[in-house]
Protein backbone atom coordinates (compact mmCIF):
# COMPACT_ATOMS: atom_id res chain seq x y z
CA UNK A 1 0.00 0.00 0.00
CA UNK A 2 1.42 2.88 -0.91
CA UNK A 3 1.83 5.91 1.43
CA UNK A 4 -0.60 8.32 -0.31
CA UNK A 5 -2.47 7.38 -2.79
CA UNK A 6 -4.27 9.75 -4.99
CA UNK A 7 -6.44 9.03 -8.83
CA UNK A 8 -4.23 9.93 -11.38
CA UNK A 9 -6.94 10.68 -13.89
CA UNK A 10 -7.32 12.21 -15.82
CA UNK A 11 -10.01 13.60 -14.17
CA UNK A 12 -12.73 15.71 -16.49
CA UNK A 13 -15.01 18.51 -15.54
CA UNK A 14 -17.00 21.37 -17.56
CA UNK A 15 -16.25 24.58 -16.93
CA UNK A 16 -18.19 26.12 -14.01
CA UNK A 17 -18.75 22.62 -12.60
CA UNK A 18 -17.13 21.37 -8.84
CA UNK A 19 -14.20 19.34 -9.09
CA UNK A 20 -13.72 16.83 -6.48
CA UNK A 21 -10.20 15.54 -5.78
CA UNK A 22 -9.52 12.97 -3.20
CA UNK A 23 -5.85 11.33 -1.55
CA UNK A 24 -6.33 9.14 1.36
CA UNK A 25 -2.66 8.55 3.65
CA UNK A 26 -1.94 5.32 5.63
CA UNK A 27 -0.18 6.88 9.02
CA UNK A 28 -2.53 7.34 11.36
CA UNK A 29 -0.09 9.71 12.88
CA UNK A 30 0.39 12.40 9.97
CA UNK A 31 -0.11 15.30 11.08
CA UNK A 32 -0.27 18.46 8.28
CA UNK A 33 -1.58 17.76 4.85
CA UNK A 34 -0.83 19.78 1.97
CA UNK A 35 -2.49 20.36 -1.84
CA UNK A 36 -0.38 21.90 -4.81
CA UNK A 37 -1.28 22.51 -7.96
CA UNK A 38 1.56 21.68 -10.81
CA UNK A 39 1.36 23.41 -14.48
CA UNK A 40 3.01 21.11 -17.63
CA UNK A 41 7.19 22.06 -17.39
CA UNK A 42 6.70 23.69 -14.11
CA UNK A 43 7.02 23.10 -10.31
CA UNK A 44 4.12 22.96 -7.88
CA UNK A 45 2.99 25.37 -5.97
CA UNK A 46 1.05 25.23 -3.09
CA UNK A 47 -2.75 25.92 -3.46
CA UNK A 48 -3.65 25.03 0.52
CA UNK A 49 -2.54 23.18 3.91
CA UNK A 50 -4.81 21.63 6.30
CA UNK A 51 -3.66 21.06 10.12
CA UNK A 52 -7.50 20.38 11.84
CA UNK A 53 -10.67 17.62 10.68
CA UNK A 54 -13.17 20.25 9.02
CA UNK A 55 -13.11 22.46 5.90
CA UNK A 56 -11.06 25.03 5.56
CA UNK A 57 -12.00 27.96 2.41
CA UNK A 58 -10.02 29.81 0.29
CA UNK A 59 -11.68 31.63 -2.50
CA UNK A 60 -12.86 28.69 -4.70
CA UNK A 61 -11.10 25.76 -3.52
CA UNK A 62 -11.95 23.98 -0.40
CA UNK A 63 -9.78 21.13 1.48
CA UNK A 64 -11.09 18.75 3.67
CA UNK A 65 -9.89 16.83 6.26
CA UNK A 66 -11.02 13.74 8.47
CA UNK A 67 -8.17 12.16 10.12
CA UNK A 68 -10.72 9.09 11.18
CA UNK A 69 -11.04 7.67 7.68
CA UNK A 70 -7.49 8.91 6.50
CA UNK A 71 -8.52 11.00 3.46
CA UNK A 72 -7.89 14.61 2.55
CA UNK A 73 -9.76 15.86 -0.17
CA UNK A 74 -10.02 18.95 -2.64
CA UNK A 75 -12.92 21.28 -4.00
CA UNK A 76 -12.66 23.61 -6.71
CA UNK A 77 -15.55 25.33 -7.15
CA UNK A 78 -16.79 27.33 -10.39
CA UNK A 79 -13.88 25.32 -12.39
CA UNK A 80 -11.73 27.40 -15.02
CA UNK A 81 -9.70 26.03 -18.12
CA UNK A 82 -6.67 27.63 -16.12
CA UNK A 83 -7.15 25.15 -13.42
CA UNK A 84 -6.18 22.46 -15.63
CA UNK A 85 -3.44 21.13 -13.99
CA UNK A 86 -1.63 18.29 -12.10
CA UNK A 87 -3.03 17.99 -8.32
CA UNK A 88 -0.51 16.82 -5.81
CA UNK A 89 -1.62 15.80 -2.03
CA UNK A 90 1.43 16.18 0.15
CA UNK A 91 1.41 14.55 3.91
CA UNK A 92 3.32 15.26 6.69
CA UNK A 93 4.24 12.94 9.43
CA UNK A 94 6.76 13.23 12.68
CA UNK A 95 7.99 10.60 13.97
CA UNK A 96 10.54 10.91 17.41
CA UNK A 97 12.97 13.25 15.99
CA UNK A 98 12.71 13.20 12.47
CA UNK A 99 9.80 13.51 9.91
CA UNK A 100 8.99 13.26 6.32
CA UNK A 101 6.08 14.87 4.05
CA UNK A 102 5.50 12.58 1.53
CA UNK A 103 3.94 13.45 -1.82
CA UNK A 104 1.20 11.34 -4.00
CA UNK A 105 1.74 10.95 -7.66
CA UNK A 106 -0.69 13.46 -8.57
CA UNK A 107 -4.13 13.88 -10.19
CA UNK A 108 -4.72 15.29 -13.53
CA UNK A 109 -7.62 17.76 -13.84
CA UNK A 110 -9.18 19.14 -16.86
CA UNK A 111 -11.45 21.56 -17.42
CA UNK A 112 -13.36 21.59 -20.50
CA UNK A 113 -14.87 25.06 -21.86
CA UNK B 1 10.99 37.42 0.44
CA UNK B 2 12.75 36.21 -2.06
CA UNK B 3 11.82 32.42 -3.04
CA UNK B 4 14.12 28.98 -3.71
CA UNK B 5 16.27 29.40 -6.38
CA UNK B 6 18.30 26.56 -8.33
CA UNK B 7 20.99 26.99 -10.53
CA UNK B 8 21.35 25.71 -13.04
CA UNK B 9 18.03 25.66 -15.02
CA UNK B 10 19.27 23.88 -17.68
CA UNK B 11 21.85 21.45 -18.31
CA UNK B 12 23.04 19.28 -21.17
CA UNK B 13 25.62 16.85 -20.18
CA UNK B 14 26.73 12.97 -21.86
CA UNK B 15 26.71 9.69 -20.27
CA UNK B 16 29.53 8.93 -17.82
CA UNK B 17 29.97 12.72 -16.76
CA UNK B 18 29.12 13.92 -13.44
CA UNK B 19 26.66 17.14 -12.34
CA UNK B 20 26.46 19.14 -9.35
CA UNK B 21 23.08 20.94 -8.93
CA UNK B 22 22.59 24.07 -6.36
CA UNK B 23 19.91 25.26 -4.34
CA UNK B 24 19.27 28.13 -2.20
CA UNK B 25 16.09 28.31 0.11
CA UNK B 26 13.88 30.68 1.72
CA UNK B 27 15.35 32.56 4.03
CA UNK B 28 15.62 31.06 7.39
CA UNK B 29 14.36 27.89 6.21
CA UNK B 30 16.36 24.98 7.55
CA UNK B 31 14.99 22.37 5.88
CA UNK B 32 15.83 21.35 1.88
CA UNK B 33 14.41 18.38 0.24
CA UNK B 34 15.61 17.19 -3.47
CA UNK B 35 13.03 15.85 -5.95
CA UNK B 36 13.65 13.92 -9.53
CA UNK B 37 10.42 14.33 -11.68
CA UNK B 38 10.22 12.63 -15.14
CA UNK B 39 7.45 12.33 -17.82
CA UNK B 40 4.68 10.73 -15.93
CA UNK B 41 6.13 10.11 -12.95
CA UNK B 42 5.36 11.82 -9.96
CA UNK B 43 7.60 13.15 -7.38
CA UNK B 44 10.65 10.85 -6.52
CA UNK B 45 12.35 12.25 -2.81
CA UNK B 46 15.46 12.25 -3.22
CA UNK B 47 16.50 13.20 0.03
CA UNK B 48 15.74 15.66 2.63
CA UNK B 49 18.72 18.18 4.49
CA UNK B 50 17.58 20.27 7.87
CA UNK B 51 20.29 22.21 9.96
CA UNK B 52 23.60 20.15 7.57
CA UNK B 53 22.20 16.62 8.11
CA UNK B 54 20.73 14.60 5.80
CA UNK B 55 17.20 13.44 7.79
CA UNK B 56 16.11 10.93 5.17
CA UNK B 57 16.68 9.18 1.98
CA UNK B 58 14.63 8.01 -1.56
CA UNK B 59 15.30 4.81 -3.03
CA UNK B 60 18.18 6.41 -5.15
CA UNK B 61 21.70 4.88 -5.99
CA UNK B 62 24.97 6.04 -4.79
CA UNK B 63 25.39 8.10 -7.82
CA UNK B 64 23.03 10.51 -6.01
CA UNK B 65 24.48 12.06 -3.27
CA UNK B 66 23.70 15.80 -1.97
CA UNK B 67 25.09 18.22 0.94
CA UNK B 68 23.69 21.01 2.83
CA UNK B 69 26.20 23.81 4.25
CA UNK B 70 25.74 26.01 7.04
CA UNK B 71 24.01 28.86 5.45
CA UNK B 72 21.15 25.88 4.33
CA UNK B 73 21.30 26.07 0.42
CA UNK B 74 22.31 22.54 -0.36
CA UNK B 75 23.83 20.76 -3.60
CA UNK B 76 22.91 17.50 -4.82
CA UNK B 77 25.73 15.38 -7.26
CA UNK B 78 24.88 12.75 -9.98
CA UNK B 79 28.00 11.07 -10.70
CA UNK B 80 28.03 8.60 -13.61
CA UNK B 81 25.56 10.25 -15.43
CA UNK B 82 22.88 7.62 -17.17
CA UNK B 83 20.40 8.13 -20.13
CA UNK B 84 17.89 7.90 -17.12
CA UNK B 85 18.53 10.40 -15.78
CA UNK B 86 17.10 12.96 -17.61
CA UNK B 87 14.51 14.67 -15.53
CA UNK B 88 12.80 17.72 -13.54
CA UNK B 89 14.99 17.95 -10.51
CA UNK B 90 13.78 19.98 -8.23
CA UNK B 91 14.37 21.89 -4.45
CA UNK B 92 11.98 22.42 -1.81
CA UNK B 93 12.48 24.40 1.63
CA UNK B 94 10.75 24.85 4.45
CA UNK B 95 10.97 25.71 8.10
CA UNK B 96 10.48 21.96 9.86
CA UNK B 97 10.37 18.30 8.30
CA UNK B 98 6.76 18.41 8.33
CA UNK B 99 6.17 22.26 7.26
CA UNK B 100 4.84 23.52 4.34
CA UNK B 101 7.30 23.04 1.35
CA UNK B 102 7.96 25.69 -1.16
CA UNK B 103 10.04 24.86 -4.74
CA UNK B 104 11.90 26.36 -6.52
CA UNK B 105 11.57 26.31 -10.65
CA UNK B 106 13.61 23.45 -10.76
CA UNK B 107 16.64 22.16 -12.94
CA UNK B 108 15.79 20.10 -16.17
CA UNK B 109 18.90 18.03 -16.76
CA UNK B 110 19.32 16.19 -20.34
CA UNK B 111 21.74 13.05 -20.73
CA UNK B 112 22.59 12.43 -24.08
Amino acid sequence: QKEVEQNSGPLSVPEGAIASLNCTYSDRVSQSFFWYRQYSGKSPELIMSIYSNGDKEDGRFTAQLNKASQYVSLLIRDSQPSDSATYLCAVGTISGNTGKLIFGQGTTLQVKP
Amino acid sequence: KAGVTQTPRYLIKTRGQQVTLSCSPISGHRSVSWYQQTPGQGLQFLFEYFSETQRNKGNFPGRFSGRQFSNSRSEMNVSTLELGDSALYLCASSWGLTDTQYFGPGTRLTVL
